[in-house]
């Protein structure tokens, strides 16, 4: 079946122009995790989605960051006058929290990577 | 939050067994151990999970004492192929925002 996609998979803006990033999680997950990845880094944890919760926004680095899940399925994150140290591979993952814990692993996408210039 | 400590580097050689220990000393009752697996350019894929005891999947083994502040990944038998950077998360699954990865352990498997 497929998996998560991500969209575009790679993205250069300038400084101080906003972006959108896309994911599309596996069909009926309930829950979508976007994580940030630098060059060389582990990944750094952003906002969380589950069901019709309210979203985990506790990794947004700043204001410049939000997102959205539509639909409980396809999310986009934005991130509004980039900065340069916003470049890296933001990673989008999601899992089916409904399935018990045999069905807790994150299945992640490919990512979409960042370069600000 | 459970804070995980691992190596950041390993080296190994074809056919050999790599163990691979993550320190999680302030782990919660709810907190399951998860291990992934990343190759360069790749997002992270599952590699195994587990709450105590052992647990064997066709990939991996995962041992957890009864403590529960530790976890081992043994990976049998390693080829080139498992090189790769391996992350331990610890961390109650249906608290999303709160599942933190660490830097991970960084294998490299020599012929």
């Amino acid at each position: 079946g497929a998996g998560v996609s991500q969209s575009p998979s790679n993205k250069v803006t300038e400084k101080g122009k906003d972006v959108e990033l896309r994911c599309d999680p596996i069909s009926g997950h309930t829950a979508l995790y976007w994580y940030r990845q630098s060059l060389g880094q582990g990944l750094e944890f952003l906002i969380y989605f589950q069901g019709n919760s309210a979203p985990d926004k506790s990794g947004l680095p700043s204001d410049r960051f939000s997102a959205e899940r539509t639909g409980g399925s396809v999310s986009t994150l934005t991130i509004q006058r980039t900065q340069q140290e916003d470049s890296a591979v933001y990673l989008c993952a999601s899992s089916n929290l409904a399935g018990g814990p045999s069905s807790y692993e994150q299945y992640f996408g490919p990512g979409t990577r960042l370069t600000v210039t | 939050l459970a804070k995980t400590t691992q190596p950041i580097s390993m080296d190994s050689y074809e056919g050999q067994e790599v163990n691979i220990t993550c320190s999680h000393n302030n782990i919660a009752t709810n907190d399951y151990i998860t291990w992934y697996q990343q190759f360069p350019s790749q997002g992270p894929r599952f590699i195994i999970q587990g709450y105590k005891t052992k647990v064997t999947n066709e990939v991996a083994s995962l041992f957890i004492p009864a403590d529960r502040k530790s976890s081992t990944l043994s990976l049998p038998r390693v080829s080139l192929s498992d090189t790769a950077v391996y992350y331990c998360l610890v961390g109650d699954p249906l608290k999303g925002g709160k599942l933190i990865f660490g830097q991970g352990t960084e294998l490299s498997v020599k012929p």
